[in-house]
């Protein structure tokens, strides 16, 4: 069954310093593509990173990049130089590909980022 | 340029009654999709809507219907509500359904007493 893991409910950075977010997936499908989406207080998702399963490179999106790794099935998130806006839930996402089920994105739980000054 | 937005931001019902959750999709984009996202929990796909029509639905009751408007707005509509049906709900839109980003509206948080 397809699936999204991120096992780290909580993390703490401080201001400037990278963070690493992880995330694995589960799927026998050859094609998806994998989200990252953060989620403040207000609740709204917003779109950071994606990266598809046939991409050669990692994505990157300013200060994000995404640490893919298809062997291992992980789709790590890196935020560089952390900002205190950056607290907040942060979610892993994947859509899969194929004709049929190719409309939804499944999620993982999340993982809660907070920035320390 | 507007983006996603949804109506009401909150909203408190009672077991038994009936809701309708708006959306409507940033402009440009004629593809909706609903997500019930309860506490501490990923977003759960509802269904999506696209030319007015559902195309594909997740493991959510009858309970749960939806419309589309020719103006490519949507309704969620929840039957019959249960404690359970307790949760932020997000719209999303994109045009197509397949492209690699969705954007969300804020959602609106459902109480149910």
């Amino acid at each position: 069954a397809q699936k999204i893991t991120q096992t780290q409910p909580g993390m703490f950075v401080q201001e400037k310093e990278a963070v690493t977010l992880d995330c694995t997936y589960d799927t026998s499908d050859p094609s998806y593509g994998l989200f990252w989406y953060k989620q403040p207080s207000s609740g709204e998702m917003i779109f950071l990173i994606y990266q598809g399963s046939y991409d050669q490179q990692n994505a990157t999106e300013g200060r994000y990049s995404l640490n893919f790794q298809k062997a291992r099935k992980s789709a790590n998130l890196v935020i560089s130089a952390s900002q205190l806006g950056d607290s907040a839930m942060y979610f892993c996402a994947m859509r899969l590909t194929n004709a049929g089920n190719n409309r939804k994105l499944i999620w993982g739980l999340g993982t809660s980022l907070a920035v320390n000054p | 340029d507007a983006g996603v937005t949804q109506s009401p931001t909150h909203l408190i019902k009672t077991r038994g009654q009936q809701v309708t959750l708006r959306c409507s999709p940033k402009s440009g984009h004629d593809t909706v999709s609903w997500y019930q996202q309860a506490l501490g929990q990923g977003p759960q796909f509802i269904f999506q809507y696209y030319e007015e029509e559902e195309r594909q639905r997740g493991n959510f009751p009858d309970r749960f219907s939806g419309h589309q408007f020719p103006n490519y707005s949507s309704e969620l509509n929840v039957n019959a509500l249960l404690l359970g049906d307790s949760a932020l709900y997000l719209c999303a839109s994109s045009f197509r359904a397949f492209n690699t980003e969705a954007f969300f509206g804020q959602g609106t948080r459902l109480t149910v007493v």
